[in-house]
């Protein structure tokens, strides 16, 4: 069962514009969110993350946006850049599953300049 | 500082055959997980290791097995190679077992084929 889904496999935006990334999630018991970026041949590298007592969190370009009624999380990036292009990851944990993260199947964001 | 390695980067076996993985976390991480990531999807939690005790499996069957050793590095086994273990397996080390604030860092993989 996917309890995290990443519904777009791939997205492609102009350089300067916003990327949104979207991610949905069934598991009511996820309480902490996080988005990784991967390259080829690197692992994961995370990103910026939010618990599920706030709706938003900040960091530079990356805004994460969280809508718990809905189960749904947003990845925004404000501009875009060329070196944005990765793919994208967004994943969940919850306190009872200790560190284990459960992921979406990533979205393949391409920038062009 | 040294990031999460792993060891080897890539591996090809053949069906049958066993194989064993090996990741170093970051230094100060008690914690290491590992994940299965085969090509199209996301990787998917095998095991967490916290001071050397197994603290949590995912849905893998008993051909996998891992350790963690006193200094805080770990080996991921698989017997038996199927077709189908062919991905590419990823370690993760964080400072403890928690979930919320407690980032996981992970390493490039190793890059499994079975032939």
């Amino acid at each position: 069962d996917q309890q995290v889904k990443q519904n777009s496999p791939s997205l492609s935006v102009q350089e300067g514009r916003i990327s949104i990334l979207n991610c949905d999630y069934t598991n009511s018991m996820f309480d902490y969110f996080l988005w990784y970026k991967k390259y080829p041949a690197e692992g994961p590298t995370f990103l910026i993350s939010i618990s599920s007592i706030k709706d938003k969190n900040e960091d530079g370009r990356f805004t994460v946006f969280l809508n718990k009624s809905a189960k749904h999380l947003s990845l925004h990036i404000v501009p875009s850049q060329p070196g944005d292009s990765a793919v994208y990851f967004c994943a969940a944990s919850a306190e009872e599953y200790g560190n284990k993260l459960v992921f979406g199947a990533g979205t393949i964001l391409r920038v062009k300049s | 500082d040294a990031g999460v390695t792993q060891s080897p980067t890539h591996l090809i076996k053949t069906r049958g055959q066993h194989v064993t993985l090996r990741c170093s976390p970051i230094s100060g991480h008690k914690s290491v997980s590992w994940y299965q990531q085969v090509l199209g999807q996301g990787p998917q939690f095998i095991f967490q290791y916290y001071e050397k005790e197994e603290r949590g499996r995912g849905n893998f069957p008993d051909r996998f097995s891992a350790r963690q050793f006193p200094n805080y590095s770990s080996e991921l086994n698989v017997n038996a190679l199927l077709l189908g273990d062919s991905a590419l397996y990823l370690c993760a080390s964080s400072l403890d077992r928690t979930s919320g604030y407690n980032e996981q860092f992970f390493g490039p993989g190793t890059r499994l084929t079975v032939l």
